[in-house]
């Protein structure tokens, strides 16, 4: 079935930029109806929308981080990508990548990388 | 503050039948789909319920779904232990800054 796979740095310094990549196995990420979103969750709080992006490069963002948000998508290697610059210790989180559709709902999600913006 | 607004917590003994509500507004539930995720502790949440009443494959029947007006709820029948976690609704906000949005997210305890 369907599987995600976060990876990227588990530490970013305040001011620098955050890259995430999520790998997709058992199915393309070219499929036909989906998107594919990055999704964040501080410790402890509630669930945020970074933003998505289609297979054919098309993307949205949060408003409330689109100044920042950089998501791609690499067909190739069936993975997609997330870069969040000027980060603060706000950005700390756990980040999920997860198969998306319009409507909107999320399926699968992936385990989920916590990241954590400290000098 | 969420845009949506779940309880934050809900209780009921293992057996019986708990809801969780969703309230939003036009711009949200009132006009677009809702979702719902279940997160248990230390996982990814799940998808329960989409297009407000879904089932995915391989989720129980004791999970369902409904939408009236600007609100949404969740309900669940025959609780388990396993059914302690956090769980989520979620939309398209179409307001001026339109977004995908979910609520703060409602604990259940399973007494």
């Amino acid at each position: 079935q369907l599987q995600l796979q976060e990876s990227g740095s588990g530490l970013v310094k305040p001011s620098q930029t955050l890259s995430l990549t999520c790998a997709v196995s058992g199915g393309s990420i070219s499929s036909g109806g989906y998107s594919w979103s990055w999704i964040r969750q501080p410790p402890g709080k509630g669930l945020e929308w970074i933003g998505y992006i289609y297979h054919s490069g098309s993307t949205y963002y949060n408003p409330s981080l689109k100044s920042r948000v950089t998501i791609s998508v690499d067909r190739s290697k069936n993975q997609f990508s997330l870069k969040l610059s000027s980060v603060t210790a706000a950005d700390t989180a756990v980040y999920y990548c997860a198969r998306s559709r319009h409507a909107p709902w999320f399926d699968p999600w992936g385990q989920g990388t916590l990241v954590t913006v400290s000098s | 503050q969420s845009v949506l607004t779940q309880p934050p917590s809900v209780s009921a003994a293992p057996g019986q039948k708990v809801t969780i509500s969703c309230s939003g507004s036009s711009s949200n539930i009132g006009n677009n789909y809702v979702s719902w995720y279940q997160q248990l502790p230390g996982t990814a949440p799940k998808l329960l319920i989409y297009d407000n009443n879904k089932r995915p494959s391989g989720i129980p029947d004791r999970f369902s779904g409904s939408k009236s007006g600007t609100s949404a709820t969740l309900g669940i029948t025959g609780l388990q232990t396993g059914d302690e976690a956090d769980y989520y609704c979620g939309t398209w906000d179409s307001s001026l800054s339109a977004n995908v949005v979910f609520g703060g997210g409602t604990k259940l305890t399973v007494l």
